[in-house]
């Protein structure tokens, strides 16, 4: 049984460039969200998505950062036009729908961008 | 908004030695609480989780928890320290009122000397 699965683990872009990062939920997990970590700081949430739908964007920045769960296939976060500030982990994880697993939060390995 | 502090940025400990990680959390109702490791490099692990209950919680790796509502604190707590166990250490809270997002804490980076 597969888990949360990131990629790229790492990428590296130029100023200006776009950056896509790809997860993939748990096996029967359908919700989904996005956190970034800079360095030597904790996980700041990002955005919580489910299927063709977002949920909370509250700690999305408002310029050049989407994202998108569609209904077959991967959610991606997209930083479009990068600055060298983007440069973080950026954390995928996912949930179940109800129940006792639904605030259990399962996390992926993470995609590191370094940013030129 | 709730809001987690975790006083402790960084805690070095004896191999052998008891742990004790502190977490105070601000939310106004019962929240749901919980501890994460993260080893260099990696994701983040679940170590245990408390929704309700048993104040006393127990997790994986030997660690355990306890919920001091009096306190607003859960803090992580080990016997006996292993090597192994040195990582970074995430305590977060979830509302129950239907925003399932974690707030996390900064961490706690833990080293363990021989």
């Amino acid at each position: 049984n597969a888990g949360v699965m990131q990629n790229p683990r790492h990428l590296v872009r130029r100023r200006g460039q776009e950056a896509r990062l790809r997860c993939s939920p748990m096996k029967g997990h359908s919700h989904v969200y996005w956190y970034r970590q800079l360095p030597e700081e904790g996980l700041k949430f990002m955005v919580y998505l489910q299927k063709e739908n977002i949920i909370d964007e509250s700690g999305m920045p408002k310029e050049r950062f989407s994202a998108e769960f569609p209904k077959e296939g991967p959610s991606i976060l997209r930083i479009q036009q990068v600055v060298r500030g983007d440069s973080a982990a950026y954390f995928c994880a996912s949930s179940q729908t109800g129940g006792s697993g639904a605030n259990v939060l399962t996390f992926g390995a993470g995609s590191r961008l370094t940013v030129l | 908004a709730q809001s987690v502090t975790q006083p402790d940025i960084h805690i070095t400990v004896s191999e052998g030695a008891s742990l004790e990680l502190r977490c105070n959390y601000s939310y106004g109702a019962t929240p749901y609480l919980f501890w994460y490791v993260q080893s260099p490099g990696q994701g983040l692990q679940l170590l245990l989780k408390y929704f309700s209950g048993d104040t006393l919680v127990q997790g994986i790796k030997g660690f355990e928890a306890e919920f001091k509502r009096s306190q607003s604190s859960f803090n992580l707590r080990k016997p006996s320290v292993h090597w192994s166990d040195a990582a970074e250490y995430f305590c977060a809270v979830a509302s129950d009122t239907g925003r399932r997002a974690l707030t996390f804490g900064s961490g706690t980076r833990l080293q363990v000397q021989p």
